[in-house]
């Protein structure tokens, strides 16, 4: 099947400062990727509609300014938490739809980040 | 708007015993209906789906879910558990050109 990958899979900084998680489809092009927000022992939020070339579509509540996500190609999406606060620490996962498997969400292995 | 609900936070089963984890959904227009499952700080693994045809879909290690269109469930079953199938498992729904959501997630924990 479809395989998705995510980087860095964990990754731990300080407050104040900027990361980047980046989200990759590997052998298949992915016009639309998401990124999804869970807290511990709760479901997936989805965050944002990433779509290749153009700007993403945020969830109502979602800050765009704070979670910069960029789709420069069809097979990677990055999302930038800027500013990172330790209420920003959680797991982000982020999929990405396969148009040649009737549009099925392939999903990335996720991205623990805690912020100090 | 789609959404589906998981009545139960938590199920507890023994080995070898048969299990299942309820899911019920709403949504316009035909869904498409999927379980995935998760373990420890690990992405969602894919379970099985249900697009269309038979109403009882088979899908990995074991796993299968039945459609009801009347009572709008899409029940996730196995007939034997395994300790190894504890885990957090997650249903969700998805409209035809829409995204996919998820419910609150059902930890299912199997006891030797």
């Amino acid at each position: 099947g479809a395989v998705v990958s995510q980087h860095p899979s964990w990754v731990i900084c300080k407050s104040g400062t900027s990361v980047k998680i980046e989200c990759r489809s590997l052998d298949f092009q992915a016009t639309t990727m998401f990124w999804y927000r869970q807290f511990p022992k709760q479901s997936l939020m989805l965050m944002a509609t990433s779509n290749e070339g153009s700007k993403a579509t945020y969830e109502q509540g979602v800050e765009k300014d704070k979670f910069l996500i960029n789709h420069a190609s069809l097979t990677l999406s990055t999302l930038t938490v800027t500013s990172a606060h330790p209420e920003d620490s959680s797991f982000y996962i982020c999929s990405a739809r396969d148009p040649q498997a009737y549009n099925e969400q392939f999903f990335g292995p996720g991205t623990r980040l805690t912020v100090l | 708007a789609q959404s589906v609900a998981q009545p139960e936070d938590q199920v507890n089963v023994a080995e070898g015993n048969p299990l299942t984890v309820k899911c019920t959904y709403s949504v316009s227009g035909n869904p498409y209906l999927f379980w995935y499952v998760q373990y420890p700080n690990r992405g969602l693994q894919f379970l099985l789906k249900y697009i269309t045809g038979d109403n009882l879909v088979k899908g990995s290690y074991g796993f299968e879910a039945e459609f009801n269109k009347s009572q709008t469930s899409f029940h996730l079953k196995k007939p034997s558990a395994l300790v190894s199938d504890s885990a957090l498992y997650f249903c969700a729904v998805r409209d035809t050109g829409n995204d996919m959501r998820f419910g609150a997630g059902t930890r299912l924990t199997v006891k030797p």
